[in-house]
C-alpha cells in the first residue's frame, strides 16, 4: 500500500513548455485534489475530482487542466508553463465519508 | 468556510506540552475544526478534528471552547520530530475533505 504517489519529485521547465504532473493512489479513494504551495504560504486548491469522470475548479485553476479517467490516477497538466507557476504541487486523496485527506510528498516545479 | 487566525510561530521545550491556539469566531454550526501539520515541506498530515466536544487520539488532543469560537491543539509531550507548521482549518464534515482551505499556520519549533 503505497498511499499517494507523485511523480516527478523535481522538474525544471522553460517558459512555454508543457508537462504533466502525475498522481496515483492505491487506496480506492473517490476524492482527489491538487494544491500548490508558494514560499511561506499555505496550500491553495487548484482542481479537484469527486470521482472518475468528474472534475471541478478550485481557487487557482487558471493555467492548469485535469482529467480523471480512472479512480487511481489524477494527472495535472500545464499546457504552457509560466514563471508564476513555479511552486510545490501536492496531490491529495480521501474517502467519500472520511474526515482525513492523505497527501503525496509533492512535486517541486521551477519554470525559468 | 470560516476564516481561522493562528500565531505565526511558537516555541516549546522538548518533553513539555505544546498548546497551539486557533481563533475561528465566524464558525457556523455545521463546520468542524481540523488540524493538519506539515513537516519540513513534506505533504500535510492529518492530526485530529472535532465539532464541539473535546477529542483525543494517539497524536494529540483538541479542546474546543463552548461557544466554538476558538480551539487549542495540545501535543502532550512534544519531541523534536513535532517541529512543523500546524494548520487549523474549518470545514464541513466528511464530504468536504477534498477542498481544504489552508492559511499560513503556526510554525512550532521544539527545542532540546
Amino acid at each position: 500500500n503505497a498511499g499517494v504517489t507523485q511523480t516527478p519529485k523535481f522538474q525544471v521547465l522553460k517558459t512555454g513548455q508543457s508537462m504533466t504532473l502525475q498522481c496515483a493512489q492505491d487506496m480506492n479513494h473517490e476524492y482527489m485534489s491538487w494544491y500548490r504551495q508558494d514560499p511561506g504560504m499555505g496550500l491553495r486548491l487548484i482542481h479537484y475530482s469527486v470521482g472518475a469522470g468528474i472534475t471541478d475548479q478550485g481557487e487557482v485553476p487558471n493555467g492548469y487542466n485535469v482529467s480523471r479517467s480512472t479512480t487511481e490516477d489524477f494527472p495535472l497538466r500545464l499546457l504552457s508553463a509560466a514563471p508564476s507557476q513555479t511552486s510545490v504541487y501536492f496531490c491529495a486523496s480521501s474517502y467519500l465519508t472520511s474526515d482525513e485527506a492523505f497527501f503525496g510528498q509533492g512535486t517541486r516545479l521551477t519554470v525559468v | 468556510d470560516a476564516k481561522t487566525t493562528q500565531p505565526p510561530s511558537m516555541d516549546c521545550a522538548e518533553g513539555r506540552a505544546a498548546n497551539l491556539p486557533c481563533n475561528h469566531s465566524t464558525i457556523s454550526g455545521n463546520e468542524y475544526v481540523y488540524w493538519y501539520r506539515q513537516i519540513h515541506s513534506q505533504g500535510p498530515q492529518y492530526i485530529i478534528h472535532g465539532l464541539k466536544n473535546n477529542e483525543t487520539n494517539e497524536m494529540a488532543s483538541l479542546i474546543i471552547t463552548e461557544d466554538r469560537k476558538s480551539s487549542t491543539l495540545i501535543l502532550p509531550h512534544a519531541t523534536l520530530r513535532d517541529t512543523a507548521v500546524y494548520y487549523c482549518i474549518v470545514s464541513d464534515s466528511g464530504g468536504s475533505n477534498y477542498k481544504l482551505t489552508f492559511g499560513k499556520g503556526t510554525l512550532l519549533t521544539v527545542n532540546p
